[in-house]
């Protein structure tokens, strides 16, 4: 495709169960980006890959989070035991060069944690 | 603590009037800011970017003014259009290497009326 995709786009689940959360960046794109949107706020990093190489985690919460690229293309985002508050909109976005700053974003995965 | 400052929930313009946009940052250290435009249930799009080593940068009706003294940046939509009724939000990253990680303000939500 032309550009990020996420799946799935909306995921609802009971407190306590684990998602994963699946992105798919611009072919070809080096940086893979995460970030966590809650309602009425900003996107706030949470974490970003170079290829299959996590480079910075440091925006994680909490280690219930998880995050993988295992071939460099791919990413996966895990939450294990969801809570309420990790009800949000996570975002994933790409870039072909790590020095630039344009990155572009998929249209994110809704989570929302009963 | 809010490194990127929207102080400016909504912005209400006519069409074909200007649209200004506003941005604060506390950390001197930024040396790239961006603004993203976003629509509902969408991704962030790129818009328009700035390097601090510029005060103004101007693409089709958009124009990025910086004043680096003051901390403060500026995004003007010259003429606004129905179109540009959407969420904008400001980003700032800084260093070198790799992890350009974008820290985003809060957003501005903009409503041009025809």
């Amino acid at each position: 495709g032309a550009g990020v995709s996420q799946s799935p786009r909306y995921k609802v689940a009971k407190r306590g169960q684990d998602v994963a959360l699946r992105c798919d960046p611009i072919s070809g794109h080096v940086s893979l980006f995460w970030y966590q949107q809650a309602l009425g706020q900003g996107p706030e990093f949470l974490t970003y890959f170079q290829n299959e190489a996590q480079l910075d985690k440091s925006g994680l919460p909490s280690d219930r989070f998880f995050a993988e690229r295992p071939e460099g293309s791919v990413s996966t985002l895990k939450i294990q035991r969801t809570q309420q508050e990790d009800s949000a909109v996570y975002l994933c976005a790409s870039s072909l060069d790590p020095l630039r700053d344009q990155q572009f974003f998929g249209p994110g995965t809704r989570l929302t944690v009963l | 603590d809010q490194q990127v400052k929207q102080n400016s929930p909504s912005l209400s313009v006519q069409e074909g009037r200007i649209s200004i946009l506003n941005c604060d940052y506390t950390n001197s250290m930024f040396d790239y800011f961006l603004w993203y435009k976003k629509y509902p249930a969408e991704g962030p799009t790129f818009l328009i970017s700035i390097s601090s080593i510029k005060d103004k940068n101007e693409d089709g009706r958009f124009t990025v003014f910086l004043n680096k003294s003051a901390k403060h940046l500026s995004l003007h939509i010259v003429p606004s259009q129905p179109g540009d009724s959407a969420v904008y939000f400001c980003a700032a990253t800084r260093g070198a290497g790799n992890n350009r990680k974008l820290i985003w303000g809060l957003g501005t939500s903009l409503a041009v009326n025809p």
